[in-house]
């Protein structure tokens, strides 16, 4: 158990629905981070927020939007929802601000299915 | 843009040692290297961390040459239970920012 949770662990939902991902970082952990998984594409780096403030973006798509509350736990939103979305969704945490040398602890991740 | 390349798949067998190596040809100076593990339907798992030379912790080694522009992760020994996918990870330095890009994996496949 890395410590770090995810909600919902699956979700099924139709093309054009907007959807919400939540994540809660391992207890202390600043940063949190945001991958996406696809069978085609490997592990993507979408976004990552440090203490509540946007610190990197990677191939996140205009169509998806992150955020970080005050108690540190972070939500992703995915909207006008299109097949190709279907993936699995990991948040990863780490202690401080994104360097390379910071471990990341991945939560279990959520599946979105998009029919 | 910093890019890796690891072999797509690997296959061995129990007890025997396993390398798997990684192309980061436009790692920055101050990227560490880093090594995930991770388990079908699971989240990945940090196995081991370098910059240069050697590293060795209770599960692996890594092995970094001189001019970091490849790294090799050393399984000694390996059981059915490390059949997994394995992926190195380096940064790219976007405008100051820190861009974390993992390779496609290495999936390694145990033999009895």
């Amino acid at each position: 158990d890395s410590g770090v949770t995810q909600t919902p662990k699956h979700l099924i939902t139709a093309t054009g629905q907007r959807v919400t991902l939540r994540c809660s970082p391992r207890s202390g952990d600043l940063s949190v981070y945001w991958y996406q998984q696809s069978l085609d594409q490997g592990l993507q780096f979408l976004i990552q927020y440090y203490n509540g403030e946007e610190r990197a973006k990677g191939n996140i798509l205009e169509r998806f939007s992150a955020q970080q509350f005050p108690d540190l736990h972070s939500e992703l939103n995915l909207s006008s929802l299109e097949l190709g979305d279907s993936a699995l969704y990991f948040c990863a945490s780490s202690g401080t601000s994104g360097r390379s040398y910071n471990e990341q602890f991945f939560g279990p991740g959520t599946r979105l299915t998009v029919l | 843009l910093a890019k890796t390349t690891q072999p797509i798949s690997m296959d061995s067998y129990e007890g025997q040692e396993v390398n798997i190596t990684c192309s980061h040809n436009n790692i920055a100076t101050n990227d560490y290297i880093t090594w995930y593990q991770q388990f079908p339907s699971q989240g990945p798992r940090f196995i081991i961390q370098g910059y240069k030379t050697k590293v060795t912790n209770e599960v692996a080694s890594l092995f970094i040459p001189a001019d970091r522009k490849s790294s090799t992760l050393s399984l000694p020994r390996v059981s059915l239970s490390d059949t997994a996918v394995y992926y190195c990870l380096v940064g790219d330095a976007a405008g100051g920012s820190y861009i974390p890009t993992f390779g496609r994996g290495t999936s390694l496949i145990v033999h009895p």
